[in-house]
């Protein structure tokens, strides 16, 4: 059974960065059929995809985000990570790490449990 | 960029009760980039239907979805005690490779 699990700072002060990582268990994402993802969710609102990397090293990011965001691969770890920069009160939300499932329909068929990101100095 | 739109914001219904909601793209979306998700308070969404009308593992056949092109519902026939939740949207667009989801629509009870 495939397990993502989030971890990283959960209070971060405006300006600066927030950093998260997402550990993969009981799958590799170094597999072809899906995109590994970051999505947030502020409180009391609704869904956000941030961005997300195929097996082949490409990354595409929400064009809200793009200046801010980074989200790289560490393969010999079996875990991929999202960096954010410029935080602001705004950026304060639950942030999940997900499986896309892309060989023809596209979902999300796996979620971590998420993490609250809070920014506030 | 494709923008989703669900309606109602908010449906409130009785158990028992039919839910229609409502998924409406605002340009043509392929009916394999839809899918629905149920989300609890607490917890993450969970998939219920991908490719606009199959219904994911272990989903319950009350749920139902359908729609093409830009508009898409998702049915549940009888509502159970546990569907009350907020419910989502999303469609992948090919042509930016981006993702999308809807703003939800919460199922109350009444």
């Amino acid at each position: 059974q495939l397990l993502l699990q989030e971890s990283g700072s959960r209070l971060v002060k405006p300006s600066q960065t927030l950093s998260l990582t997402c550990a993969v268990s009981g799958g590799s994402i170094s597999s072809g059929g899906y995109s590994w993802s970051w999505i947030r969710q502020p409180p009391g609102k609704g869904l956000e995809w941030i961005g997300y990397f195929y097996h082949t090293g490409s990354t595409y990011y929400n064009p809200s985000l793009k200046s801010r965001v980074t989200i790289s691969v560490d393969g010999s770890k079996n875990q991929f990570s999202l960096k954010l920069s410029s935080v602001t009160a705004a950026d304060t939300a639950v942030y999940y790490c997900a499986r896309f499932f892309t060989s023809a329909d596209r979902y999300v068929d796996s979620w971590g449990q998420g993490t609250l990101v809070t920014v506030s100095s | 960029e494709i923008v989703l739109t669900q309606s109602p914001g908010t449906l409130s219904l009785s158990p028992g009760e039919e839910a229609t909601l409502s998924c409406r793209a605002s340009q043509f979306v392929r009916s394999i980039y839809l899918a629905w998700y149920q989300q609890k308070p607490g917890q993450a969404p969970r998939l219920l239907i991908h490719g606009a009308s199959r219904r994911a593992t272990g989903i319950p056949d009350r749920f139902s979805g359908s729609g093409s092109g830009t508009d898409f519902t998702l049915t549940i026939s009888s509502l159970e005690p546990e569907d009350f939740a907020v419910y989502y949207c999303q469609q992948f667009e090919s042509s930016l490779s981006t993702w999308t989801f809807g703003q939800g629509t919460k199922v109350e009870i009444k």
